[in-house]
């Protein structure tokens, strides 16, 4: 199976801030990639697939972007109700397999 | 509108089996695979497999082979995963999810079943 490192696991920032979390895949997966947010107690909402293109309806301060197998997800000025756990996804290959999760907390 | 709609919690003894439900509607049931993902306490997101509502097709992640079977059925827009000889590492909250295809992102994700195993 493609193995997903998620970084960093946590990270600490204020409103406002530019905040980056970063998925390395163990092989190629193309652009196949995907990022969701998770809420307490609620389900993953899918905010980017195939690596950049965004759902419709997520804010534009959120972006993807790829490099060889390095996916980063940005949010350009963090919210507040941007405070969440982001896990990444790849879909290059017959099992799909999730990355470890980054908590977003308030500084 | 689109939903994913599953059966309520469970609480199951350890060698138990358990079988969750998911209902689809607002769109066309076999145009979409289903996937089911689990989530233990406090940790990450896994992936279990995925049915193809419209050949009954099912792969598993090869950690679950031999522990769960996925089925459909397409009259009532219902998909099922069954969990067979529980253990107390099975205690989590189970998620089905569409997909548009085998291996796809997934947008439309249910609300989640709370599976406990305890003796």
């Amino acid at each position: 199976d493609i193995q997903m490192t998620q970084s960093p696991s946590t990270l600490s920032a204020s409103v406002g801030d530019r905040v980056t979390i970063t998925c390395r895949a163990s092989q190629s997966i193309s652009s196949w990639l995907a990022w969701y947010q998770q809420k307490p107690g609620k389900a993953p909402k899918l905010l980017i697939y195939k690596a950049s293109s965004l759902i419709s309806g997520v804010p534009s301060r959120f972006s993807g972007t790829e490099s060889g197998t390095e996916f980063t997800l940005t949010i350009s000025s963090l919210q507040p109700d941007d405070f969440a756990t982001y896990y990444c996804q790849q879909y290059g290959s017959s099992s799909v397999t999730f990355g470890g999760g980054t908590k977003v907390e308030i500084k | 509108q689109v939903q994913l709609v599953q059966s309520g919690a469970e609480v199951k003894k350890p060698g138990a089996s358990v079988k969750v439900s998911c209902k689809a509607s607002g769109y066309t049931f076999t145009g979409y695979y289903i996937h089911w993902v689990r989530q233990a306490p406090g940790q990450g997101l896994e992936w279990m497999g995925r049915v193809n509502p419209n050949s009954g097709d099912r792969k598993y992640a090869q950690k679950f082979q031999g522990k769960v079977t996925m089925t459909r059925d397409t009259s009532i827009t219902t998909a099922y995963m069954e969990l067979s000889r529980l253990r107390s590492d099975d205690t989590a909250v189970y998620y089905c999810a569409r997909g548009p295809d085998s291996s796809s992102s997934m947008d439309v994700w249910g609300q989640g079943t709370t599976v406990t195993v305890s003796s």
